[in-house]
C-alpha cells in the first residue's frame, strides 16, 4: 500500500515563503507530483519530481529525497490567490502507475 | 481550461438511483483517471484506464463501473446510490500512464 502524509493547514504571511512537506512510503515509486486546488475547482499541475533535487518554476520550487520518502513544496514572495490546498500525489509503477493523492494542505495567505 | 470536458457538472438525484458521469480526455491522451472528493476530503483514486483497458483499481465500491471507448472517451456508473456518495467526482487524462495528470473541472453529485 501507500501512504502520503502532509500537514493538514498552515497559515502564513503575504510576501513571505513558506514550506510545506511531503512524507511518503511507497513501493515502485515512479514520481512525485505537487497540485494547487482551489475549493471546489479542479487540481491544477504545479511540479513533478522523479530524481533527487530541486526543480525550480518561478515562484514555486518542489524538492525530492527518495531516500527519505520526502519532499516539500516551497511558494516564496507568497501572494493572496496562493491561499489553496496542496495536494502531494506518488506515482506507483507497480500499481499500473497509480496516482494517489495525500489529503491536501489548506494553506491561508494573510495580508 | 485543461481540455478535459467533464459531464454534466452538476447533478442531484434520489438514494437507489443510477447515474452516468461523462469524461473526454485531452486530445491525444490514452490514459484516463476517475477521483471521488468528499467535502473537505483529500482526492481518493478509483480506477485508472489506458488506451480502453483497466490499468489500476483503487477503492472503487462494487456498486460503481466505469469503462473506457474506442474514442478513448470514460464513463463512470454509479448505481444504488447512497447519501454517502454524494462528493465532486474528478476525471483527469495524461498522454501516457507516466506524465502529469490533467483534471477537468469536475461533476458535483448530491444524492437526496
Amino acid at each position: 500500500g501507500q501512504n502520503i502524509d502532509q500537514p493538514t493547514e498552515m497559515t502564513a504571511t503575504e510576501g513571505a515563503i513558506v514550506q510545506i512537506n511531503c512524507t511518503y512510503q511507497t513501493s515502485g515509486f515512479n514520481g512525485l507530483f505537487w497540485y494547487q486546488q482551489h475549493a471546489g475547482e479542479a487540481p491544477t499541475f504545479l511540479s513533478y519530481n522523479v530524481l533527487d533535487g530541486l526543480e525550480e518554476k518561478g515562484r514555486f520550487s518542489s524538492f525530492l529525497s527518495r531516500s527519505k520518502g520526502y519532499s516539500y513544496l516551497l511558494l516564496k514572495e507568497l501572494q493572496m490567490k496562493d491561499s489553496a490546498s496542496y495536494l502531494c500525489a506518488v506515482r506507483n509503477d507497480n500499481a499500473g502507475n497509480m496516482l494517489t493523492f495525500g489529503g491536501g494542505t489548506r494553506l491561508m495567505v494573510k495580508p | 481550461d485543461s481540455g478535459v470536458t467533464q459531464t454534466p457538472k452538476h447533478l442531484i438525484t434520489a438514494t437507489g438511483q443510477r447515474v452516468t458521469l461523462r469524461c473526454s480526455p485531452r486530445s491525444g491522451d490514452l490514459s484516463v483517471y476517475w477521483y471521488q472528493q468528499s467535502l473537505d476530503q483529500g482526492l481518493q483514486f478509483l480506477i485508472q484506464y489506458y488506451n480502453g483497458e483497466e490499468r489500476a483499481k483503487g477503492n472503487i465500491l462494487e456498486r460503481f463501473s466505469a469503462q473506457q471507448f474506442p474514442d478513448l472517451h470514460s464513463e463512470l456508473n454509479l448505481s444504488s446510490l447512497e447519501l454517502g456518495d454524494s462528493a465532486l467526482y474528478f476525471c483527469a487524462s495524461s498522454p501516457t500512464g507516466t506524465s502529469e495528470a490533467f483534471f477537468g473541472q469536475g461533476t458535483r453529485l448530491t444524492v437526496v
